[in-house]
């Protein structure tokens, strides 16, 4: 069925990386424009990234650019999240999210379950 | 940047109207979609591009936006309707997504 699993996350010292992964099925992975969006602990949500269908387009929120990495394998259906230098206030849940339509302002329409990273020492 | 303004909550009873607003800087030239999200799951889209339903999405939710406000209305609340709702909006100066810091809607 049409689905996004991620997984990767976890409990990480501050300072150090982590990657989190995202394996879609369902649908023609190659078409549609990738998201993570995060949810700190009883917050709103934040969106972290985008990825264009074919990756040629990223962009990135300002509290995590030039930490983060978006990238995703269209030969293994899979997104990606390169997270380096991590704070204590990157600790939220992390989903992975499909846009309706293939454009940058498209909707998500399909979301994963999401993945806990908590970052402490 | 782009700022998105809520009301933290909204409570309705249930059979009445809920209407849930969305401020922004000329939002209405924008794309406005609206997402449902219950307690320890992820979000649904319930309303995109300001006024369109999804597929499985009941009547009863629709969207407007006008000038600087965005509003989704839930007709005939229900119990099940309770849940944080959060617009979101793509600000194409700074090429970054927005939402909105979110309203929890309680069914009295």
């Amino acid at each position: 069925q049409v689905q996004l699993v991620e997984s990767g996350g976890g409990v990480v010292q501050p300072g150090r990386s982590l990657r989190l992964s995202c394996a879609a099925s369902g649908f023609t992975f190659s078409n549609y424009g990738m998201h993570w969006v995060r949810q700190a602990p009883g917050k709103g949500l934040e969106w972290v990234a985008v990825i264009s269908y074919d990756g040629s387009d990223k962009y990135y929120a300002d509290s995590v650019k030039g930490r983060f990495t978006i990238s995703r394998d269209i030969s293994k259906s899979t997104l990606y999240l390169q997270m380096n230098s991590l704070r204590a206030e990157d600790t939220a849940i992390y989903f992975c999210a499909k846009d309706h339509y293939g454009d940058h302002s498209a909707p998500i329409d399909l979301w994963g379950q999401g993945t806990l990273v908590t970052v402490s020492s | 940047s782009y700022v998105l303004t809520q009301p933290p909550s909204v409570s309705v009873a249930p059979g009445q109207t809920a209407r849930i607003t969305c401020g922004g800087n000329n939002i209405g030239s924008q794309s406005v979609h609206w997402y449902q999200q219950k307690p320890g799951q992820a979000p649904v889209l319930v309303v995109y591009d300001d006024s369109v339903r999804p597929s499985g999405i009941p009547e009863r939710f629709s969207g407007s936006t006008s000038g600087n406000t965005a509003t989704l209305t839930i007709s005939r609340v229900e119990a099940g309707d309770e849940a944080d709702y959060f617009c979101q909006v793509w600000d194409a100066s700074s090429d970054h997504w927005v939402f909105g810091g979110g309203t929890k809607l309680t069914v009295l």
